[in-house]
């Protein structure tokens, strides 16, 4: 069965402190791996990643991807109160199916 | 404005009825998905579909149902066979082929009353 896993699966920080948030998988047919954020409703899209060892950033946050670890990290430094969220690891398997992980809840307290 | 739309947001359902939930999407997107979220939990795949007049069961399909007679629309309905219906719905579009984002609705919250 595909299998996506992310830890921690809740993490409270401080203001300024910086995050790891990790996810693995083990799926027949890897094609890609997205990150989400996910703060009411609708997730948001964070990042694609097809390719090992590709750093992606956007402001504060990065990711990358080591595919011989089947596994991603998503680093956020200087946390704000507005990053607080739910993090959603997927992973696109050929064929289009999109398989999600239980998430990783943040929490930035002030 | 192009974007996937859910309707309702909110949905109450008597035990023992089906319910439909509803979603549209006008981007022109091949596939389709359903996802099913619990609280403080990620995204569970229920259905998803590449195609019009195809769909494929993902991990928790059981008690659910549905159909894609439009490309625009992937209507699901919460059978009384599922046993804990109540959560929350997401669905969401993507292009067809690879390395393409979801995109997601707004969700429906399905209670059991």
């Amino acid at each position: 069965e595909d299998k996506v896993v992310q830890s921690p699966l809740s993490l409270v920080v401080h203001e300024g402190d910086t995050v790891t948030l990790n996810c693995s998988y083990e799926v027949t047919n890897f094609r890609s791996l997205l990150w989400y954020k996910q703060e009411k409703k609708a997730p948001t899209f964070l990042f694609m990643l097809t390719s090992s060892g590709i750093e992606k950033k956007s402001g504060r946050l990065s990711s990358i991807l080591d595919k011989k670890e089947l596994s991603s990290i998503l680093n956020i430094t200087a946390t704000q109160t507005g990053d607080s969220a739910i993090y959603l690891c997927a992973v696109e398997e050929y064929g289009n199916k999109l398989v999600f992980g239980a998430g990783t809840i943040l929490r930035v307290k002030s | 404005d192009g974007g996937i739309t859910q309707s309702p947001k909110y949905l109450f359902r008597k035990e023992g009825q089906n319910v439909t939930l509803s979603c549209e999407q006008n981007l022109n997107h091949d596939a389709m998905y359903w996802y099913r979220q619990d609280p403080g939990q990620g995204l569970r795949l229920i259905y998803y579909s590449q195609i019009v007049n195809d769909f494929q069961k993902g991990d928790i399909a059981e008690g659910y149902s549905v159909s894609r007679e439009k490309k625009e629309s992937f209507p699901l309905t919460v059978t009384s066979a599922q046993k804990n219906p109540t959560a929350f719905y997401l669905c969401a579009s993507s292009l067809q082929g690879p390395n393409t984002e979801a995109f997601f609705g707004q969700g429906t919250r399905l209670t059991v009353v």
